[in-house]
């Protein structure tokens, strides 16, 4: 079971340069969301989805962006990298609100 | 917003010893969840609580959902090599909505064979 996949797994950024963070997901779920995840801290979240079309702001949005054209697909877009971007993200879904599913991660550098 | 406290932060515990970690929070939650997370991995979702005094166990893992609906309570009964990870508490409040859900910043578990 493919579950939550999200793509790269690791990428090294420059500063200024752009990329999209892949993020599919099998379960036919409606909600996905996008965390990132700093060193000692628990996950924030960036942006989230509660069905196909329709996306709302998280708690850290700035210098993102997401779209949902289709239930699977949940893309997170770095339009100017930062260093303070620099971060493990997640991208998760769930049928619900409650019992949210991950996927691996995707370690991002920005130098 | 809300505020979760995870403790402890970290855990240096023998092969065989039970584990005990918990969450509080600053309001009264509906839900609470425990995640694990091996290095390099995703958080697994391991067990949801959504009722208080909820108390539910998923093979040596154990937890409860407390009676002021304000903690959780995790329990890792007879802890193996494979139980190394980071713990999360995630909790979600009243009238949270798909963004209502608060994470811990997790127990570091560690065991020494």
């Amino acid at each position: 079971n493919a579950g939550v996949t999200q793509t790269p797994k690791f990428r090294i950024l420059k500063i200024g340069q752009s990329m999209t963070l892949q993020c599919t997901q099998d379960m036919n779920h409606n909600y996905m969301y996008w965390y990132r995840q700093d060193p000692g801290m628990g996950l924030k979240l960036i942006y989230y989805s509660v069905g196909a079309g329709i996306t709302d702001k998280g708690e850290v949005p700035n210098g993102y962006n997401v779209s949902r054209s289709t239930t699977e697909d949940f893309p997170l877009r770095l339009e100017l990298a930062a260093p303070s971007q620099t971060s493990v993200y997640f991208c998760a879904s769930s049928m619900t609100e409650n019992t949210i599913y991950f996927g691996e991660g995707s370690w991002l550098t920005v130098v | 917003g809300q505020q979760l406290n995870q403790s402890p932060q970290s855990m240096f515990i023998q092969e065989g010893e039970d584990v005990s970690m918990n969450c509080t929070s600053s309001s009264i939650f509906n839900t609470w969840l425990w995640y694990k997370q091996d290095p390099g991995e995703g958080p697994v979702l391991l067990i949801a609580l959504y009722k208080a005094g909820e108390l539910t166990s998923n093979g040596r893992l154990t937890a409860q959902f407390g009676i002021t609906r304000k903690d959780s309570f995790l329990n890792i009964s007879a802890s193996i090599p494979s139980d190394v990870g980071i713990y999360f508490c995630a909790g979600r409040g009243e009238g949270g909505g798909a963004d209502g859900l608060t994470f811990g910043k997790g127990t570091h578990l560690i065991i020494q064979p």
